[in-house]
């Protein structure tokens, strides 16, 4: 069963705007942790930000926010303020116990100027 | 400054050949992971390692071996057996074991070609 969901086709933002890239998930588990990672064309993968399942606030950090929605299952990043080094994929990934990190299969962003 | 080298960043071989990627960390990391992505796909994980000397197989382990003699080292054996090599491969590691919110750290890949 497919445990996260990454639907969006390639997302376009103007620079300066923001912009909010989906995620859903599929979990009966209550405990578990939710990430987001850059990949920028260069290949590595830069760890954003954390959101864990018992959290009571969104998580922020910097420019990138998470819009947590746990009755929906949904945990959707937020970028505020685009800017053209935001342009990359996009990767959500769920941990639960007892597994190891799983990832959705990305969206691509691409900011114009 | 602490990180993951992985090396080389582009890698060629004949099909038939074993090859092996190297994955060197200094974060004082206990598990390390091996990750491979193809094109409009995810990460899936291949093998991973919480401690010396011991490591689990991942998803889609067959085609692949590796060894974790160092806690800084975690070499991938793409094996002749794997029968479709070619893809983009990322080493990851963190602290101990696996916690909510210790967030991977990656290297930055290497891409193996096969022909």
């Amino acid at each position: 069963a497919q445990k996260i969901t990454q639907t969006q086709p390639g997302m376009f933002v103007q620079e300066k705007e923001a912009v909010t890239l989906d995620c859903t998930y599929d979990t009966s588990d209550p405990s578990y942790g939710l990430f987001w990672y850059k990949q920028p064309s260069s290949g590595e993968m830069i760890f954003l930000i954390y959101q864990g399942s018992y959290d009571q606030q969104n998580a922020t950090e910097g420019r990138y926010s998470l819009n947590f929605q746990k009755a929906r299952k949904s945990a959707n990043l937020v970028i505020s303020a685009s800017q053209l080094g935001d342009s990359a994929m996009y990767f959500c990934a769920i941990d639960l116990w007892g597994s190891k990190l799983t990832f959705g299969k990305g969206i691509t962003l691409s900011v114009r100027p | 400054d602490g990180g993951i080298t992985q090396s080389p960043k582009y890698l060629f071989r004949k099909e038939g050949q074993n090859v092996t990627l190297s994955c060197e960390q200094n974060l004082n990391h206990d598990a390390m992971y091996w990750y491979r992505q193809d094109p409009g796909q995810g990460l899936r994980l291949i093998y991973y390692s919480q401690i010396v000397n011991d490591f689990q197989k991942g998803d889609i382990a067959e085609g692949y071996s590796v060894s974790r003699e160092k806690k800084e080292s975690f070499p991938l054996t793409v094996t002749s057996a794997q029968k479709n090599p070619t893809a983009f491969y990322l080493c990851a590691s963190t602290q101990g074991e696996s916690d909510y919110n210790s967030p991977l750290h990656f290297g930055n890949g290497t891409r193996l070609t096969v022909t």
